[in-house]
């Protein structure tokens, strides 16, 4: 199993600025997810963050605007930059199930609202 | 990407059985089913997956029909905690760990 821990839990920003969300995990993991979950919405990929190399992004999703970092095996942050209203939602961080057959583990998600 | 097919909503008593459909008719032979559920301002937790066989564990059982083309999430005994966005995801090898999550279900449970 994985803990994962996100901060901010949540946070109200201005529109313009730019929200850095951290996610540490407490075991060594190769690959990270970020996702995202509009108000009453499913959950989106945005990424795959690999250690060591660039992140992969999603469709519609563009490193411009949610750049990631992977400095270690155990540690991402996802900045959501020049941020909007329509970027309010719940950003998760996500470890683990790689092998079809395996679990994967999330953060409790940072609840972002852009005033 | 394989989709799957969820009801929106369900209702349930306290204590009772629950059964949660899914339909995946375009499941091939090696996806997986996965089921995760949300609780509200929760991340999404995992229940149980499968390939061919039903699986049971402590949470939940999963029934896969004969031709997989469709699954059954059953909560034996529901109770007011198990109130949750449940999930049905396929899980195919090429896709690096990604989960594709559809709408779910929302499950309510009357006391």
């Amino acid at each position: 199993s994985a803990v994962i821990s996100q901060k901010p839990s949540r946070d109200i920003c201005q529109r313009g600025t730019s929200l850095t969300i951290q996610c540490q995990v407490d075991s060594q993991v190769t690959m990270m997810f970020w996702y995202r979950q509009q108000p009453g919405q499913s959950l989106t990929l945005i990424a795959t963050a690999n250690q060591g190399s660039e992140a992969t992004y999603e469709s519609g999703f563009v490193i411009d605007k949610f750049p990631i970092s992977r400095p270690n095996l155990t540690f991402s942050t996802l900045t959501v930059s020049n941020m909007s209203p329509e970027d309010s939602s719940i950003y998760l961080c996500s470890v683990g199930g790689l092998f079809m057959n395996t679990e994967a583990f999330f953060g409790q998600g940072t609840r972002l609202t852009v005033v | 990407d394989a989709k799957t097919t969820q009801p929106n909503s369900m209702e349930s008593n306290e204590e009772e059985p629950v059964h949660l459909p899914c339909n995946h008719s375009t499941i091939s032979g090696t996806d997986y089913i996965h089921w995760y559920r949300q609780l509200p301002s929760q991340g999404p937790e995992y229940v149980i997956h499968g390939l061919t066989s039903n699986v049971n564990n402590r949470m939940a059982s999963l029934a896969i029909a004969e031709d997989r083309k469709s699954s059954t999430l059953i909560l034996h005994r529901a109770t007011l905690r198990d109130a949750a966005v449940y999930y049905c995801i396929l899980r195919a090898y090429n896709q690096g760990g990604k989960l594709i999550f559809g709408q779910g279900t929302e499950l309510s449970v009357k006391p």
